[in-house]
């Protein structure tokens, strides 16, 4: 069995900062995780994949994620938040099986709402 | 280069009629999954498909709702009979593979039950 569980589910800060969002998962064997954007009445844009090669994943728009097997955590981080961040962020896992194979059902996580204050 | 099309955006139905909620997979895709998601809530998987088959349907409701994706045409996600409750976004992604593949999200259809 999978799940996420996403540590805030609202984050505020202020534009230029840095920006930390906190998600922890659990999984039987071997997952995949990914990071996904969703702005207001919109769909779910892919920010990043971590698929057991580099733990540092670096995404779209400045974005990153490390992979910590010892904390089953999956941080997103971004060293200077922006306006256009401002977003719902979701942390999501895929499970595999024992021999890698990942069956592609997602996992996600309830949700951070981030806000970006000028 | 069209992404996941999801038809239509928005659809309004009155309690004890059916929805029927469409999905066009990117090129080259084979792989579709439907997601629900409830206001205050995250997304839950519903249903995978790969072209005529369903691979998995775990996440579906025992009554009430069906997927299919048949050879020709897009993904339909159907829904007879809807209750207060069925009032969502339903977002459809696709995939190259059912493997470490990321999943392509169409825009979602937001379902209104009157």
């Amino acid at each position: 069995a999978q799940s996420v569980t996403q540590l805030d589910s609202h984050v505020s800060v202020s534009e230029g900062t840095p920006v930390l969002l906190r998600c922890n998962y659990s999984s039987s064997y071997s997952p995949s995780l990914f990071w996904y954007v969703q702005h207001p009445n919109k769909g779910l844009q892919l920010l990043l994949k971590y698929t057991s090669a580099a733990t540092l994943v670096k995404g779209i728009n400045g974005f990153e994620a490390e992979f910590k097997k010892s904390e089953t955590s999956f941080h997103l981080t971004k060293p200077s938040a922006h306006m256009s961040d401002a977003a719902e962020y979701f942390c999501v896992v895929s499970d595999g099986d024992a021999g890698g194979t990942s069956y592609g059902k997602l996992t996600f996580g309830q949700g951070t709402i981030l806000t970006v204050h000028p | 280069n069209a992404g996941v099309m999801q038809n239509p955006r928005h659809l309004v139905r009155r309690r004890g009629q059916e929805a029927r909620l469409r999905c066009s997979p990117m090129k080259g895709h084979s792989h579709v999954y439907w997601y629900r998601q409830l206001p205050e809530e995250g997304l839950k998987f519903m249903v995978y498909l790969q072209k005529e088959n369903i691979i998995d349907e775990s996440g579906m409701p025992k009554e009430r709702f069906s997927a299919e994706f048949p050879k020709e045409g897009p993904s339909i996600l159907r829904i007879q009979q809807v209750v207060r409750g069925d009032s969502a976004a339903y977002f459809c992604a696709s995939s190259q593979t059912g493997a470490t593949q990321p999943q392509h999200f169409g825009d979602g259809t937001r379902l209104s039950i009157l």
